[in-house]
């Protein structure tokens, strides 16, 4: 059973371009949770999405930031016109379906943006 | 304002002794408690947890501590090895009366084991 499967796993950007980062839950998992990992810091997070359906993006940057995980296919987190303040790795975590008690987290390996 | 705070950015402790990393957190809603490992180029990997019903969780050299009345909880390793050499988050949810699992992290403490 692979893992939560990310990519690219580094993503060179200039300011002004679009960055789209792919998450692959494991098999079997029908959540998907996005988070960011600035230097120095701990990750935060960004999104929690189910199938076709985003349940919270509290942490989701107000403007340039979208993420979506469609019936076919990978989770996508889409940043359009990237920033250097943007520059960061990127996990997305999945898990199984909710029940009445915590379901742990499988993260990925990350995606580390870079923003010239 | 961080809701969990891991106070020491880094940690060096001899091969073979115990190893003891802390977290306090501010809210007391907060129901489940965790401790991620990461290696550098990796994603976190889940170590142990600890429900909030609960004081103490053990699983083979790693022990989670809960201080509710403190909001405060601890891991110890003992004892360490080289491998345990990694950065380690302390995380918190607030659990599945919520809507979601979001994890909320700590910045983190780097584990550095000496030989």
């Amino acid at each position: 059973n692979a893992g939560v499967m990310q990519n690219p796993r580094h993503l060179v950007r200039r300011r002004g371009q679009e960055a789209r980062l792919r998450c692959s839950p494991m098999k079997g998992h029908s959540h998907v949770y996005w988070y960011r990992q600035l230097p120095e810091e701990g990750l935060k997070f960004m999104v929690y999405l189910q199938k076709e359906n985003i349940i919270d993006e509290s942490g989701m940057p107000k403007e340039r930031f979208s993420a979506e995980f469609p019936k076919e296919g990978p989770s996508i987190l889409r940043i359009q016109q990237v920033v250097r303040g943007d520059s960061a790795a990127y996990f997305c975590a999945s898990s199984p379906n909710r029940g009445r008690t915590y379901n742990e987290q499988f993260f990925g390996p990350g995606t580390r943006l870079t923003v010239l | 304002d961080q809701q969990v705070k891991q106070n020491s950015p880094s940690l060096s402790v001899q091969e073979g002794r115990i190893s003891i990393l802390n977290c306090d957190y501010t809210n007391s809603m907060f129901d489940y408690f965790l401790w991620y490992k990461k290696y550098p180029a990796e994603g976190p990997t889940f170590l142990i947890s600890i429900s909030s019903i609960k004081d103490k969780n053990e699983d083979g050299r790693f022990t989670v501590f809960l201080n509710k009345s403190a909001k405060h909880l601890s891991l110890h390793i003992v004892p360490s090895q080289p491998g345990d050499s990694a950065v380690y988050f302390c995380a918190v949810i607030l659990g599945p009366m919520n809507r979601d699992d979001k994890i909320i992290f700590g910045k983190g403490t780097r584990l550095h084991i000496l030989p």
